[in-house]
C-alpha cells in the first residue's frame, strides 16, 4: 500500500534560513509527487508536482522540490524563507499508471519569525 | 468562477445524528474525492470517485457513504456510526493530465458533534 512519510512535524526557522522539508514515500510503482501548502485560514493550494523529466522541480514562490528516486524522497526546499512562508505543507503521491488514489503525509507545520 | 464549493462551513450536530456535506465542482473534472484533516494525521483520504455512479472506498471509509449522482456533485454522509465525526473536511477533484492526476481543494467544512 502507498504511504507517504513527512519526517519533521513542527520546524522553527528565521527569516532568510533556508529551508527543506523531508519527503519518503512508499509505492513500487512509478509515481507523481506533489506538494500542497495551507496558508493560515486558507486552503489547500497546490505548490509544485513532479510527473517526469527533470527531478528537480521549481514551484511558486521560490520553493522547489528534489525527486530521488533511488531514495524514494521528494524533499522540499527554499533558498531564505520569509514570514508569509509561515504554513502547514504536505507532500502527496499517486500511482502514474492512470491512478486517482492519491495519499497524503502527515504534514509538517513550519513557523517562520520575523 | 470555476472551483469547488462546500456548504456548510461549519456544522454543528448531535451525537447519533447523520449530516451531509455537499461538494460541487464546475471544474469539470472527472474525479473527486472526500478526505478528513485531523492534527498530526494529515489527510485521509474517505471515498473517492473516479466517474459518475461509482465510488471506492478510502482509508477511513466505515462510518461514512457517498454518492456521485452527477458529475457536479459527491455529497458525504457522515452517519452515526462514525465514531469520532468532529474533524475537517475537504472535498477535491482532479483532472487527469497527460501524464498524471493532479488534485485541486475546495476550502472546507467544520463538522463538530457534540
Amino acid at each position: 500500500a502507498q504511504s507517504v512519510s513527512q519526517h519533521n512535524h513542527h520546524v522553527i526557522l528565521s527569516e532568510a534560513a533556508s529551508l527543506e522539508l523531508g519527503c519518503n514515500y512508499s509505492y513500487g510503482g512509478t509515481v507523481n509527487l506533489f506538494w500542497y501548502v495551507q496558508y493560515p485560514g486558507q486552503h489547500l493550494q497546490l505548490l509544485l508536482k513532479y510527473f517526469s523529466g527533470d527531478p528537480l522541480v521549481k514551484g511558486i514562490k521560490g520553493f522547489e522540490a528534489e525527486f530521488i528516486k533511488s531514495k524514494f524522497s521528494f524533499n522540499l526546499r527554499k533558498p531564505s524563507v520569509q514570514w508569509s512562508d509561515t504554513a502547514e505543507y504536505f507532500c502527496a503521491v499517486n500511482a502514474r499508471s492512470g491512478g486517482f488514489k492519491t495519499i497524503f503525509g502527515a504534514g509538517t507545520r513550519l513557523f517562520v519569525k520575523a | 468562477d470555476g472551483g469547488i464549493t462546500q456548504s456548510p462551513k461549519y456544522l454543528f450536530r448531535k451525537e447519533g445524528q447523520n449530516v451531509t456535506l455537499s461538494c460541487e465542482q464546475n471544474l469539470n473534472h472527472d474525479a473527486m474525492y472526500w478526505y478528513r484533516q485531523d492534527p498530526g494525521q494529515g489527510l485521509r483520504l474517505i471515498y473517492y470517485s473516479q466517474i459518475v455512479n461509482d465510488f471506492q472506498k478510502g482509508d477511513i471509509a466505515e462510518g461514512y457513504s457517498v454518492s456521485r449522482e452527477k458529475k457536479e456533485s459527491f455529497p458525504l454522509t457522515v452517519t452515526s456510526a462514525q465514531k469520532n465525526p468532529t474533524a475537517f473536511y475537504l472535498c477535491a477533484s482532479s483532472v487527469q493530465g497527460a501524464s498524471g492526476n493532479t488534485i485541486y481543494f475546495g476550502e472546507g467544512s467544520w463538522l463538530t458533534v457534540v
